[in-house]
């Protein structure tokens, strides 16, 4: 089975600087997908990044990059010029490419990391 | 407009009641998900489905049923079988394959015990 684990349940970074979130997954499979996922209060969960296994090439998205380390299998999420605005809960998330059939589609979650931006 | 549906936002059930959550979408996705979320919690996974008709259980699936009669919908009956429900719920879609995959979120339904 699939597992993903966040080592870091809160961080707080200061505002206009970088930060890195952490993420690392285990999985046997070749073809997936790996998602960071934004939290705010308001509970609504708004992707941030995604990236597929197969590209080697790191995701960027704005201010948001990750690096993504296959063979470590690694997923971390680098924030840079913080805002207030990005205070939340950030998700790391993995899903099993493919066709149907077997644990293909299975969206797995893990537990989060609660970022702070202080003024 | 496309998107995901979730009603109702807050709901009550006496201890004892059965209580289904809606989940409706309508961006023609294969796979649909139920989490639930505790307070400072991750999202636990109840149920998916991948396909009309077919669904896998997740980790907390004990209490919890679903059903696939179509594809836009996948709705999610709370049991008297669960014996702590009160929690957040939150409903996705996805295509689990292709360039532009992605889980596609409601916006959650709010369960009370009374």
């Amino acid at each position: 089975a699939q597992t993903v684990t966040q080592s870091q349940p809160e961080m707080s970074v200061q505002e206009a600087e970088t930060v890195t979130l952490s993420c690392t997954y285990d999985t046997s499979e070749n073809n997936y997908y790996l998602f960071w996922y934004k939290q705010p209060p308001s509970r609504q969960m708004i992707l941030v990044i995604r990236q597929e296994a197969y590209k080697q090439q790191n995701a960027t998205e704005n201010r948001f990059s990750v690096n993504f380390q296959k063979a470590a299998k690694s997923f971390s999420l680098k924030i840079s010029d913080s805002q207030l605005g990005d205070t939340a809960m950030y998700f790391c998330a993995f899903m099993n490419g493919g066709n149907y059939g077997g644990s293909q589609g299975n969206l797995i979650f893990g537990k989060g990391t609660k970022l702070s931006v202080k003024p | 407009d496309g998107g995901i549906t979730q009603s109702p936002k807050y709901l009550f059930r006496k201890e004892g009641q059965n209580v289904t959550l809606s989940c409706e979408q309508n961006l023609n996705h294969d796979a649909m998900y139920w989490y639930r979320q505790d307070p400072g919690q991750g999202l636990r996974l109840i149920y998916y489905s991948q396909i009309v008709n077919d669904f896998q259980k997740g980790d907390i699936a004990e209490g919890y049923s679903v059903s696939r009669e179509k594809k836009e919908s996948f709705p999610l009956t709370v049991t008297s079988a669960q014996k702590n429900p009160t929690a957040f719920y939150l409903c996705a879609s996805s295509h689990y394959q292709g360039m532009n995959t992605e889980a596609f979120f409601g916006q959650g339904t709010r369960l009370t015990v009374v």
